[in-house]
């Protein structure tokens, strides 16, 4: 069945530094990979995804990688700023197109 | 992407009782779908919305508990029936935007069951 591991759960960084965030999935299917931020109290927003036939892609600060062999892709935020603290969410989607979600990392950025 | 509208925002019920959740899309999409998010955890997917035909559940989610429509594509709602507090949680609808990618949510149910 599917299932996304988020590691990990919990990161703090100074403000302007980099922070990486990593998951693993199991469906060999799975085609889609977006990621999610979740502010206290707030819905779910995309902030970036990736398709199966690229690798990479950025916008701005933020970064998706994929590496479909190992079956792990990577959210990466550079020059990180307080409002960048929030929950951030990794999730696959496949043939069937529901999304499955990661646990979660509440990322707290330190000004 | 699509823009969801979801009511109520939330509600405080008696156990035993039932529930109706709305989502509105402001435009016709293939695929809604509907989660569950308990405090401090992640989204839990509870069905497949399919317009036509009867919801799709994931494991651990039945047809009784949680019933679904979805009359068109622009509209579905979700009940959770007879509610016991282990029910409290909240509860969000999804949309998939075109090619079925760029999901977006509704703002979301809190329900409190006492």
């Amino acid at each position: 069945g599917e299932n996304v591991e988020q590691h990990p759960s919990t990161l703090s960084v100074q403000e302007g530094d980099s922070a990486v965030i990593k998951c693993t999935y199991s469906d060999s299917a799975s085609n889609y990979f977006p990621w999610y931020k979740q502010e206290l109290g707030k819905r779910p927003q995309l902030i970036i995804d990736i398709r199966s036939n690229v690798g990479e892609k950025k916008d701005q600060r933020i970064a998706v990688t994929l590496n479909k062999t190992a079956k792990h892709f990577s959210l990466h935020i550079t020059e990180t700023q307080p409002e960048d603290s929030a929950v951030y969410f990794c999730a696959e989607g496949g043939a069937t197109n529901k999304l499955i979600f990661g646990t979660g990392t509440l990322l707290a950025v330190q000004p | 992407s699509a823009v969801i509208s979801q009511k109520p925002s939330r509600d405080i019920c008696q156990r035993g009782t039932s529930l109706t959740i709305q989502c509105q899309v402001d435009s016709q999409v293939t695929m809604m779908f509907w989660y569950r998010q308990q405090p401090g955890q992640s989204l839990t997917l509870i069905a497949t919305a399919n317009q036509g035909s009867e919801a799709t559940y994931e494991s651990g989610f039945v047809i009784d508990k949680f019933p679904i429509s979805r009359p068109n594509l622009t509209f579905s709602t979700l009940t959770v029936s007879n509610m016991s507090p282990e029910d409290s949680s909240i509860y969000l609808c999804s949309a998939a935007g075109t090619g079925n990618y760029g999901y977006t949510f509704g703002s979301g149910t809190r329900l409190t069951v006492v």
